[in-house]
């Protein structure tokens, strides 16, 4: 089964707009961490931020959110204000004990002027 | 702060050639960890080290791959006998352990790997 599942292959928005990028996960662990990075196509993988499991408040880091849903669980990246780059792969991975991620297949978001 | 370094960034080698592969991690990073990215796909995990021990292999890594990191610093991977099917990014991360949820790993910025 999938461990997380990233349901939009791309996304499209208009500079300074916000967009949100869907992300669900599949555990039974009750501790788990869930991140977000971002892929340019110079292929380095970017940290944007983190979520834990056992964390009461939404995490965010500058112009990134991450809308935590954790009945649902859902872990929705939400950027505000888009930029031209933010053009990019972005991945939501999870991990749940062990020391390894867990991707899902990425978004790829296009950002137009 | 220089960032994890992955060398060489590009490799083209022909099918059955040995390749190596080196990283070297944030310093004062004790973990670090190898995926491999294939196009399309979200990396996925090979193996992980904390400091020089290799501590958890995924079944990805045949016994073709070896991975080492002898001083607890820079690692290599080393892929022998390659096939056409190794052919991917390999990338690179390195973490400082702190709680085990909540270390993050920072990535190279990959070895892409094209087998002729």
């Amino acid at each position: 089964a999938q461990k997380i599942t990233q349901t939009q292959p791309g996304m499209f928005v208009q500079e300074k707009e916000a967009v949100t990028l869907d992300c669900t996960y599949d555990t039974s662990d009750p501790s788990y961490g869930l991140f977000w990075y971002k892929q340019p196509s110079s292929g380095e993988m970017i940290f944007l931020i983190y979520q834990g499991s056992y964390d009461q408040q939404n995490a965010t880091e500058g112009r990134y959110s991450l809308n935590f849903q954790k009945a649902r669980k859902s872990a929705n990246l939400v950027i505000s204000a888009s930029q031209l780059g933010d053009s990019a792969m972005y991945f939501c991975a999870m991990r749940e004990g062990g020391q390894k991620l867990v991707f899902g297949t990425g978004t790829r978001l296009l950002v137009s002027p | 702060d220089t960032g994890v370094s992955q060398d060489p960034r590009h490799k083209i080698t022909k099918r059955g050639q040995n390749v190596t592969f080196r990283c070297d991690p944030i310093s004062e990073h004790n973990r670090l960890y190898w995926y491999r990215q294939t196009l399309g796909q979200g990396p996925e995990f090979l193996t992980y080290f904390q400091n020089e021990a290799q501590l958890e292999k995924s079944r990805l890594l045949s016994d073709r791959f070896s991975a080492e990191r002898p001083k607890g610093s820079f690692s290599t991977l080393e892929i022998q006998r390659t096939e056409q099917g190794d052919s991917a990014m390999y990338l690179c991360a390195s973490s400082l352990q702190l709680a085990v949820i909540t270390d993050t790993q920072y990535f190279g910025p990959g070895t892409r790997l094209t087998v002729l």
